[in-house]
């Protein structure tokens, strides 16, 4: 069965810190993993990574994606408040299947 | 606002009944996909539909039915509910079929009694 496993569940942290954020997966024929951020309501997209784009960097966001050992992470510095959300990993098994989400990491940025 | 709409944003009513949730993707897309997210299960796919057929179904009860109108929006009926159906349903829309990043919109949540 795929399975898209994300850690830590929830991180507290002060800005200004700098957050790593885990996700790991074992699915069959991977094709790509998505990054999602996810505030009061829809999650919107922030990163694709695929084998012909293994990083990806937006502002004080990057990603990066080691297909060898099944993990993506992203990476947020001088966190702000703004940054509060769930942040959601989601991977495409093969071309036919739907994407598989994890249950997300609650990040709290707090004054 | 990442141009998917959803209608109504909020839905209460009670258990046995039944009821329709709407969604309009991005201008463009093609396909349409249902999910069900709930606390403790996180983000569940139900079902895809592109250009008006199903694409790829997921852990959808046999109570919830979908479809995909020629004008593009698609509708989720959900029947004979349970408490367990509470939950935020989101749609969300891509310009294809496959790989594609996946707008999501506002979400409806539903409320069973």
């Amino acid at each position: 069965e795929d399975k898209v496993v994300q850690s830590p569940l929830s991180l507290v942290v002060h800005e200004g810190d700098t957050v790593t954020l885990n996700c790991s997966y074992e699915v069959t024929n991977f094709r790509s993993l998505l990054w999602y951020k996810q505030e009061k309501k829809a999650p919107t997209f922030l990163f694709m990574l695929t084998s012909s784009g293994i990083e990806k960097k937006s502002g004080r966001l990057s990603s990066i994606l080691d297909k060898k050992e099944l993990f993506s992470i992203l990476n947020i510095t001088a966190t702000q408040t703004g940054d509060s959300a769930i942040y959601l990993c989601a991977v495409y098994p093969s071309g036919n299947t739907p994407l598989v989400f994890g249950k997300g990491t609650r990040l709290s940025v707090i004054a | 606002d990442s141009g998917v709409t959803q209608t109504p944003k909020h839905l209460i009513t009670a258990t046995g009944q039944r009821v329709t949730l709407r969604c309009s993707p991005r201008s463009g897309d093609l396909s349409v996909y249902w999910y069900q997210q709930s606390l403790d299960q996180g983000l569940q796919f139900l079902i895809q539909y592109y250009n008006g057929e199903e694409r790829a179904k997921g852990n959808i009860l046999e109570r919830f039915s979908a479809q995909q109108f020629p004008d593009l929006h698609s509708e989720l009926n959900l029947s004979s509910l349970e408490l367990g159906d509470s939950a935020l349903y989101f749609c969300a829309s891509s310009v294809g079929a496959l790989e594609e990043t996946q707008y999501f919109g506002p979400g409806t949540r539903l409320l069973v009694l």
